[in-house]
């Protein structure tokens, strides 16, 4: 049972590439997160998605857009990498609002 | 959600007892104390949470006192694996959907 799985582990960028991150999970959960964890600071929520087929906001969507592509994945897409968006990004999941999240180690990006 | 105090900093020795304590005097009725941690360079785990009863379960044991305005995470037996940051959250169970990790408390075990 894998949890939660993200790909890639790392990535160089160079100002103004795009990318997708990968989040995949196996627990049938309902509600997806992406978060970003810069150094020394604790996680901001960067999108949600309650259920399949919905996506919202979090606190730091600038520069971001996700897909809910089923029920398992959840993407992250940077249009035009920016150096500002270096950071590790996890994905994470729960089975529904408020039920306890569960992480993905992370992708680690670094923006040139 | 309520505001959480931790200390930054803890240790302990492998096989002892590690507790750690948080403070959440504005816990409100309809909040819950979760337990999250991170061991270095890895994403959150989640550990257990509770609303008023004390919880028990394969990793750890969370006190709540009975005015629920602090709590304890207790693992029984820590081992050199544990060492990571743990932090404790206050949340409504049904509250937005984000997660807010204050500060922590950075647990060291001694070998």
């Amino acid at each position: 049972n894998a949890g939660v799985t993200q790909t890639p582990k790392f990535q160089v960028l160079k100002t103004g590439q795009s990318m997708t991150l990968q989040c995949a999970q196996d627990m049938n959960h309902n509600s997806m997160y992406w978060y970003r964890q810069d150094p020394g600071m604790g996680l901001r929520l960067i999108y949600y998605s309650a259920s399949e087929g919905t996506t919202d906001k979090g606190e730091v969507p600038n520069g971001y857009n996700v897909s809910r592509l089923n029920k398992r994945e959840f993407s992250l897409r940077l249009e035009s990498a920016a150096p500002s968006q270096t950071s590790v990004y996890f994905c994470a999941s729960s089975l529904d609002r408020g039920q306890p999240q569960h992480f993905g180690d992370g992708t680690r990006l670094s923006i040139l | 959600d309520a505001k959480t105090t931790q200390p930054p900093s803890m240790d302990c020795a492998e096989g002892r007892a590690a507790n750690l304590p948080c403070n959440h005097s504005t816990i409100s009725g309809n909040e819950y104390v979760y337990w999250y941690r991170q061991i270095h360079s890895q994403g959150p785990q989640y550990i257990i949470h509770g609303l008023k009863n004390n919880e028990t379960n394969e990793m750890a044991s969370l006190i709540i006192t009975e005015d629920r305005k602090s709590s304890t995470l207790i693992l029984p037996h820590a081992t050199l694996r544990d060492t990571a940051v743990y932090y404790c959250i206050v949340r409504v169970m049904d509250s937005s959907y984000k997660l807010i990790f204050g500060s922590g408390t950075r647990l060291l075990v001694r070998p």
